[in-house]
Parts: structure tokens; C-alpha cells; sequence
């Protein structure tokens, strides 16, 4: 079946310092939705990407898809404790709107 | 208020006994979801609907019933609950399809 995978698993940056997690999926995805959970927290929606090799920007946030729809990352710039927390990508199977989500990347800023 | 809610926000059970989380939403979407989430599994589709008297399985539907007749609530109920069952239970709501999701606030489930 579809699966979608995401590197790192965890990640620790300085305050400051960039950050980059990627996602991979194992079949061509329609469109990428990426969400953030906070420790403690509920999913909460950030964006969604339908074209092949769109670029997103939410301030110091950075958005891509791939050019063959299979993967996409997310780039934080300067990162500040607030961006703490677990930032998912998902992705529909195939033909369908059953979103399947990736394992997460756990993102710890030391301030 | 307006939003999506689930109860109860904690719940310790016995092995073997039945228990069901509730979900509500306000905005009357279509679409809604149940996820469980698991340390190194992310989030995993348990079942999903379309609407009220349609739903589906997702990707890890074993031991859990859900229905839907009315729109605003999609129960899940687990009908005989298992250690493996221990998790973090996720519902959500879509206006749509291929459209955002917006998650409850989560219900803690401890199977003793």
C-alpha cells in the first residue's frame, strides 16, 4: 500500500539555526498537506501544495513539491521555540480523499 | 462553540470491555476522520466518512466500528478493547475532499 515516509525522525537545532524536514511518498500524490502538533497538542493545518514544484512561503516558512509529486519538505528559517513541536506531511491515496499521513518529524529548538 | 470536540478527553478501560469515543462537529462538513496516533507511527487512518450512512475503512480499522447518522457525530467505538488499543485518538473534520482538515483536541485512551 501507499506509504509516506519523513526525515529526520527528531531533529535539535541551536534557536537560530535552520531546519528541513523532507517527506517521501511511495506513489504520486494529487496535492501535500503539511500540519504542525504541538507537545500535548491537536494536528493543525499549515498548507496544502498541488503543483509540481510548488513553492510555498509563510514568513520564515518555506513549502515545496517536487517536480514528480512524490515529495515535498518543509524549510524553517531561523528557527524561534515557538516552532517547536511535530510537523506532519499527508498525502491522498490514490483516487481517493483518505489521507495518509507521514511518521513526523519531532523538532526540539534549544533556546 | 463552534468547532469540533471530542469526548471523553481521557478514558481508562478495562481489557475486553467496549468503549466509544465521541466526536462532534459544529460546521456540518461532509468529511470526517478517525486517527490514532502511536509514538513512532504518526498518525494512522482507523475509519473515515463522507457523509451521514457512508464510511469506509482506513488503514488500520481491525476492532473498531464506527457509524454516522447524523453528520455532526461520528462515533467510534471499540468493541472489545485491547492493550494495543492504548493510544491517542484523533477525530477530524473536512468541508471537502483534498481540502484541510481540522483536528479535536484528542482523546487519551489507556487499555488496562
Amino acid at each position: 500500500g501507499q506509504q509516506v515516509m519523513q526525515i529526520p525522525q527528531y531533529q535539535h537545532v541551536q534557536e537560530g539555526e535552520d531546519f528541513t524536514t523532507y517527506c517521501n511518498s511511495s506513489t504520486t500524490l494529487s496535492n501535500i498537506q503539511w500540519y504542525k502538533q504541538r507537545p500535548g497538542g491537536h494536528p493543525v493545518f499549515l498548507i496544502q501544495l498541488v503543483k509540481s514544484g510548488e513553492v510555498k512561503k509563510q514568513k520564515r516558512l518555506t513549502f515545496q513539491f517536487g517536480e514528480a509529486k512524490k515529495n515535498s519538505s518543509l524549510h524553517i528559517t531561523a528557527t524561534q521555540t515557538t516552532d517547536v513541536g511535530t510537523y506532519f506531511c499527508a498525502g491522498p491515496t490514490s483516487g481517493t480523499y483518505k489521507y495518509i499521513f507521514g511518521t513526523g518529524t519531532r523538532l526540539k529548538v534549544l533556546a | 462553540d463552534a468547532g469540533i470536540t471530542q469526548s471523553p478527553r481521557y478514558k481508562i478501560t478495562e481489557t475486553g470491555r467496549q468503549v466509544t469515543l465521541m466526536c462532534h462537529q459544529t460546521w456540518s462538513h461532509s468529511y470526517m476522520f478517525w486517527y490514532r496516533q502511536d509514538l513512532g507511527h504518526g498518525l494512522r487512518l482507523i475509519y473515515y466518512s463522507a457523509a451521514a450512512d457512508i464510511t469506509d475503512k482506513g488503514e488500520v480499522p481491525d476492532g473498531y466500528v464506527v457509524s454516522r447518522s447524523k453528520t455532526e457525530n461520528f462515533p467510534l467505538t471499540l468493541e472489545s478493547a485491547t492493550r494495543s488499543q492504548t493510544s491517542v485518538y484523533f477525530c477530524a473534520s473536512s468541508e471537502g475532499q483534498l481540502i484541510e482538515a481540522f483536528f479535536g483536541q484528542g482523546t487519551r485512551l489507556t487499555v488496562v
